[in-house]
C-alpha cells in the first residue's frame, strides 16, 4: 500500500535560516496536502497541491509538487519563532479507499532564537 | 462558523475498560475523519464516514470502531483499552473529497 515518508525526522535551525522539509510517496498521489502543528495543537491546514510540478507560495513559505508527483517539498525562508511547530505531508490513503489522508511521520521544527 | 468541537478534551482509563468519544463536526460538513496521534508512529488513520457509513478503514485492530449520525456527529469507541491505546485521538471533517480538513482540539487518552 501506499506510504508517505517524511524527513528529516527534526530539523535545528538558527532564527533566520532556511528550512526545507521533504515528503516523498511510494506511488503516485493525485494530490497532497500540508498540514503544521504547533506544540500542544491541533494540525492546521495550509496548502494542498494537485498539478505535476505545482509550486506555490504563502508569505515566506513555498511548497512544491514534483513532476512525477510522487514527492513534495515546503520551504521556508527566514525561519521565524512563529514557524516553531511539526510540519505534515499527507496524501490519499492507502488502500485505494477515496476517503481520509495518510500522514508523514513529519518534521519537527526547532528554532535557536 | 463554529469549528470542529471534541469531547472530552481528557480522559484517564484502566486497562480493559472501554471508551467512546465524541466528535461534532463544522456545520454543513459531512464527512468526519479520526486519527491516533502518538509520538512514534505520528498520525494514523483510524477511518472515515460520510452521511453516516464509513468509507474508508485504517489498519486498526477491531477493538476500534465508530459511527456517525444523522446529523454528522460521530462517535468512536475502544474496547479493552491497553497501555498501547494512550494517544491523542483528533477527529477532522471535511465538506467533501480532496478538500482541506478541519482538526479538532482532540481528545488525549491516558491508560493505565
Amino acid at each position: 500500500g501506499q506510504q508517505v515518508m517524511q524527513i528529516p525526522q527534526y530539523q535545528h535551525v538558527q532564527e533566520g535560516e532556511d528550512f526545507t522539509t521533504y515528503c516523498n510517496s511510494s506511488t503516485t498521489l493525485s494530490n497532497i496536502q500540508w498540514y503544521k502543528q504547533r506544540p500542544g495543537g491541533h494540525p492546521v491546514f495550509l496548502i494542498q497541491l494537485v498539478k505535476s510540478g505545482e509550486v506555490k507560495k504563502q508569505k515566506r513559505l513555498t511548497f512544491q509538487f514534483g513532476e512525477a508527483k510522487k514527492n513534495s517539498s515546503l520551504h521556508i525562508t527566514a525561519t521565524q519563532t512563529t514557524d516553531v511547530g511539526t510540519y505534515f505531508c499527507a496524501g490519499p490513503p492507502r488502500g485505494g479507499g477515496a476517503d481520509g489522508l495518510t500522514f508523514g511521520k513529519g518534521t519537527h521544527l526547532i528554532i535557536q532564537p | 462558523k463554529a469549528g470542529v468541537t471534541q469531547t472530552p478534551r481528557y480522559l484517564i482509563k484502566t486497562r480493559g475498560q472501554q471508551v467512546t468519544l465524541s466528535c461534532s463536526p463544522i456545520s454543513g460538513h459531512r464527512s468526519v475523519s479520526w486519527y491516533q496521534q502518538t509520538p512514534g508512529q505520528g498520525l494514523q488513520f483510524l477511518f472515515e464516514y460520510f452521511s453516516e457509513t464509513q468509507r474508508n478503514k485504517g489498519n486498526f485492530p477491531g477493538r476500534f470502531s465508530g459511527r456517525q449520525f444523522s446529523n454528522s456527529r460521530s462517535e468512536m469507541n475502544v474496547s479493552t483499552l491497553e497501555l498501547g491505546d494512550s494517544a491523542l485521538y483528533l477527529c477532522a471533517s471535511r465538506s467533501n473529497r480532496n478538500t482541506e480538513a478541519f482538526f479538532g482540539q482532540g481528545t488525549r487518552l491516558t491508560v493505565v
